[in-house]
C-alpha cells in the first residue's frame, strides 16, 4: 500500500471549510484513498473513499487529483465537534490498512 | 446488529504474564484486524486475517499471536506481556475488496507494569 503524508496539524474557524490535503504519490492505480477519522481515542470512523473520481457523501467531499498523487477531504461547515485526528490512506483492501500519525484539525470557535 | 466488539475495555497486567484480547463481529465480514495505538500516534497493523484459518502478519507482530477459528471471531494473544505493549489495542472488520470501510472497535486499553 502507497505511503500517505498528511500536515500533522490544522486549525478551523467553525462554520468555515475545512479543507484537509494529502500526498499519495506513489499510489498505484488500483489503490483506493481512504479517509478516517478518529475522535477522542475512540475507534476510527470511516468517512469517504475515492478510486479516480471526487467522492461526496452526507459528511464531507473527496477531491482527487488527475494524477491521483494527492487529495484533499473537505469538511463544507466544520463544526466543534469535527475535531479529531484524520486519517488518509491509500489501499487495495479496507481492512489492511496502514494509519500514519494523520492530520490533528482543531476546529475554533 | 453490533458491530465490532472488544472485550475487555481497560485491562493491567503484570510483565511476563499471558492474556487474550477478545474481539468479534457480526456483519459476516471476511477481513478482521488488529492494531495498536500508542500515545500521540498512528495505528500499526499487528496481524489480520482474510478468513477462517488464514492470518497473516503486519508491521509489528511481535509479543502477539492470532488465530480465526470463525468468521465471527479473532482473538489476539500476548503471550509474555512486556511494558512495551502497553498501549490501547483497536480491532477492526471489513468485507474483503478495495472498495469497501472498516468498521473499528471501541478499544482496549492495556496497561503492563
Amino acid at each position: 500500500d502507497a505511503k500517505t503524508t498528511q500536515p500533522p496539524s490544522m486549525d478551523c474557524a467553525e462554520g468555515r471549510a475545512a479543507n484537509l490535503p494529502c500526498n499519495h504519490s506513489t499510489i498505484s492505480g488500483n489503490e483506493y484513498v481512504y479517509w478516517y477519522r478518529q475522535i477522542h481515542s475512540q475507534g476510527p470512523q470511516y468517512i469517504i473513499h475515492g478510486l479516480k473520481n471526487n467522492e461526496t457523501n452526507e459528511m464531507a467531499s473527496l477531491i482527487i487529483t488527475e494524477d491521483r498523487k494527492s487529495s484533499t477531504l473537505i469538511l463544507p461547515h466544520a463544526t466543534l465537534r469535527d475535531t479529531a485526528v484524520y486519517y488518509c490512506i491509500a489501499l487495495t483492501n479496507a481492512g489492511k490498512s496502514t494509519f500514519g500519525d494523520g492530520t490533528t484539525l482543531t476546529v475554533k470557535p | 446488529n453490533a458491530g465490532v466488539t472488544q472485550t475487555p475495555k481497560f485491562q493491567v497486567l503484570k510483565t511476563g504474564q499471558s492474556m487474550t484480547l477478545q474481539c468479534a463481529q457480526d456483519m459476516n465480514h471476511e477481513y478482521m484486524s488488529w492494531y495498536r495505538q500508542d500515545p500521540g500516534m498512528g495505528l500499526r497493523l499487528i496481524h489480520y486475517s482474510v478468513g477462517a484459518g488464514i492470518t497473516d502478519q503486519g508491521e509489528v507482530p511481535n509479543g502477539y499471536n492470532v488465530s480465526r477459528s470463525t468468521t465471527e471471531d479473532f482473538p489476539l494473544r500476548l503471550l509474555s506481556a512486556a511494558p512495551s505493549q502497553t498501549s490501547v489495542y483497536f480491532c477492526a472488520s471489513s468485507y474483503v475488496g478495495g472498495s469497501t470501510e472498516a468498521f473499528f472497535g471501541q478499544g482496549t486499553r492495556l496497561t503492563v507494569v
